[in-house]
């Protein structure tokens, strides 16, 4: 992998329903793995950054793991909200520097 | 704690013409990133600045340049327009230039180039 994907591109559910999202990242010169939350009209907002290989964070119905050996990072949420509605997006921070590279993201559509 | 700022929040010019853009960090903050988002790309990164010094660029033209000021704020200077260059320019402050510092985005800045 040469860039960082996200999977799917979009996503619809029902409100209750969890849904998971996939990041893929190269896997050498890795550093960390940034999460961020873009609702739409606003700016996006950290949810969480990991470094080491097994790493879980959670926050809230929303949490995430990473896999540094293989090169990936989960975002689950547990019982979706239309709140939760947004895209989702990864970046890897290389250990060469402190560009970020992300990835298109994944958007999230809750309804009711 | 007010958070990043940015103007304008549109902007309209022609090809040929020259922006600016500034960006005003959370206070405290000495790093500032930019970045440019254009219709079915992810986040590109543009350069980074800690302490008015670059520290990091992505991989753009010439044509895009920015600077950082004592108080932290900054500026992107994109010259001779392309239509292209219509995007969404985003900058994120951060405490310090350091890895995993969490960035924290302003609203953005739409340049559409006619």
């Amino acid at each position: 992998i040469l860039n960082v994907e996200q999977s799917p591109q979009s996503l619809h559910v029902q409100e209750g329903d969890s849904t998971n999202f996939t990041c893929s990242f190269p896997s050498s010169n890795f550093y960390a793995l940034h999460w961020y939350r873009w609702e739409t009209a606003k700016s996006p907002e950290a949810l969480f950054v990991m470094t080491l290989n097994g790493d879980e964070k959670k926050k809230g119905r929303i949490s995430a793991t990473l896999n540094t050996k293989e090169g990936y990072s989960y975002l689950y949420i547990k019982g979706s909200q239309p709140e939760d509605s947004a895209t989702y997006l990864c970046a890897r921070e290389p250990n060469s520097g402190y560009a970020l590279n992300f990835g298109k993201g994944t958007s999230l559509l809750v309804t009711p | 704690k007010a958070g990043v700022t940015q103007t304008p929040r549109y902007l309209i010019k022609t090809r040929g013409q020259q922006v600016t853009l500034s960006c005003s960090p959370i206070s405290g903050h000495r790093s500032v990133s930019w970045y440019q988002q254009t219709p079915g790309q992810g986040l590109q990164f543009l350069f980074e600045y800690f302490s008015e010094t670059q520290r990091n660029k992505g991989n753009f033209p010439g044509r895009f340049s920015g600077r950082q000021f004592s108080n932290s704020r900054s500026e992107m200077n994109v010259s001779t327009l392309e239509l292209g260059d219509s995007a969404l320019y985003l900058c994120a402050s951060s405490r310090t230039s350091g890895p995993t510092d969490t960035q924290y985005f302003g609203p953005g800045t739409r340049l559409t180039v006619l």
